[in-house]
């Protein structure tokens, strides 16, 4: 079965960092590129970022560029999201999400329960 | 950005009648959608991509169609288990965009 665990999240000031995690396993995660998509509480879903399954190519959403960084560790099959900068609207329950493919241009088939950050003083 | 919109807001069907959710993207995105289903305190659960294409082990009452600009998500056969609030999802075209999502209830 395809399982993926999210970890990191915590209460943090504004203006401070976080790096939240992602284990994965049950498939090949080599083969698949990683999305994060985040919720803020009792909102929809935005997406955050994705990354290729060899790291060749990462994307942001503008919220986050330059405040943010995606990158994986395929030896340890997890998959991170480095937090900087940190803004109260950043607070949200984010997920880590598998894509369809290796491609970025697919559907998440698969997501972890997430992690909930709090910005917050 | 491309902008998803979904119609309507909410609804609530009686058990066993059809359910209908709209999408509309600002530009085309060819038939690169999903449909997801998020019920209260858990992930979100993909039941379509490729606009049309149901996922392993989704129930047949749930269908995709469209292109374009344009796309239908309906439950044909609306069961309890169904009460949630479904997004579309844009994957064609950076940054990735969902919709504001649909919560369907009973009536």
């Amino acid at each position: 079965d395809v399982q993926l665990l999210e970890s990191g999240g915590r209460l943090v000031q504004p203006g401070g960092s976080l790096r939240l995690s992602c284990a994965a396993s049950g498939f090949n995660f080599n083969n698949y590129a990683m999305s994060w998509v985040r919720q803020a509480p009792g909102k929809g879903l935005e997406w955050v970022s994705v990354i290729t399954g060899l790291s060749d190519n990462r994307d942001y959403a503008a919220s986050v560029k330059g405040r943010f960084t995606i990158s994986r560790d395929n030896s340890k099959n997890t998959v991170y999201l480095q937090m900087n900068s940190l803004r109260v609207d950043d607070t949200a329950l984010y997920f880590c999400a598998k894509c369809g493919s290796g491609s970025r241009f697919s559907a998440s088939d698969c997501w972890g329960q997430g992690t909930l950050v709090i910005v917050s003083s | 950005d491309i902008v998803m919109t979904q119609s309507p807001d909410s609804l609530a069907v009686s058990l066993g009648e059809r359910a209908t959710i709209n999408c509309k993207s600002s530009q085309s995105v060819l038939n690169y959608l999903g449909w997801y289903q998020q019920k209260p305190g858990q992930p979100p659960k993909l039941l379509i991509s490729w606009a049309s294409t149901r996922e392993s082990g989704v129930p047949d009452r749930f269908s995709g169609s469209g292109s374009g600009t344009d796309f239908t998500l309906t439950i044909s056969k609306l069961q309890a288990e169904d009460v949630a609030v479904y997004y579309c999802h844009q994957y064609y075209s950076l940054p990735f965009t969902f919709g504001p999502g649909t919560k369907v209830d009973i009536k």
